[in-house]
């Protein structure tokens, strides 16, 4: 079985450009989420996806920010324009459920913003 | 919201010693506590978890305690070996109704042959 799939895994572009990530779920998750890791500091909840549906973007830092799960399948995380603090690696995770557990994480997009 | 602090950020060991990650966690509510596994260059990957409602999980050559009054779990790994190398996140989860994971800052652990 295929696991989270991410891409690009390393994404360096100047401030003011747009990056657009993706992210391929295990097939059946119904649960999408994003997080993002800025160098030695926590894995910081971004958001969160049921199918298509926002169910939390709690954690998105601000309107530049916007992500999308068209068709509840993979979903994209798009800066626009970004930010030099915007740098860090991006994790996406799957899960089957809500309750059941263990989330099913992607390598990793890492993005630097020079 | 939930708050999850890692302690120590960076842990040295030799072969065969023990490493013991700690966290503590603010919402009482948390209910489900799980620990991550980082190898260099690879995705995070569940290694153990732990609900509220036991003390301790072992699993081989690696545990996890919770001691809810305290609201502190701890992470042991016994006997380490070079291949255990890695950075180890603790998450909290299950406050407030919220089933999504709260992550700590992440332990660096290094072992030396």
């Amino acid at each position: 079985e295929a696991g989270v799939t991410q891409f690009p895994s390393h994404s360096v572009i100047e401030k003011g450009q747009t990056v657009t990530l993706r992210c391929d779920p295990i097939s059946g998750h119904d649960n999408l989420y994003w997080y993002r890791r800025v160098m030695g500091k926590e894995i910081k909840f971004l958001l969160h996806f049921v199918k298509e549906s926002k169910q939390d973007e709690s954690g998105m830092p601000n309107n530049r920010f916007l992500a999308e799960r068209t068709g509840g399948t993979y979903s994209t995380l798009k800066v626009q324009p970004a930010e030099l603090e915007d740098s860090g690696v991006y994790f996406c995770a799957s899960s089957p459920g809500l309750n059941t557990g263990e989330l099913f994480f992607g390598e990793g997009s890492r993005l630097t913003v020079l | 919201g939930e708050n999850v602090e890692q302690h120590p950020s960076t842990l040295s060991v030799q072969e065969g010693d023990s490493a013991v990650i700690k966290c503590t966690y603010s919402d009482s509510a948390s209910n489900y506590f799980p620990w991550y596994k980082q190898e260099l260059g690879k995705r995070p990957q569940l290694i153990i978890d732990i609900r509220s409602n036991v003390g301790e999980k072992k699993d081989q050559r690696i545990a996890v305690t919770l001691n809810k009054t305290a609201k502190h779990f701890s992470l042991h790994i016994t006997e380490t070996q070079p291949e255990d190398s890695a950075v180890y996140f603790c998450a909290a989860s299950g406050g407030g109704g919220s089933y999504i994971p709260t992550f700590g800052r992440g332990t660096s652990l290094i072992v030396h042959p």
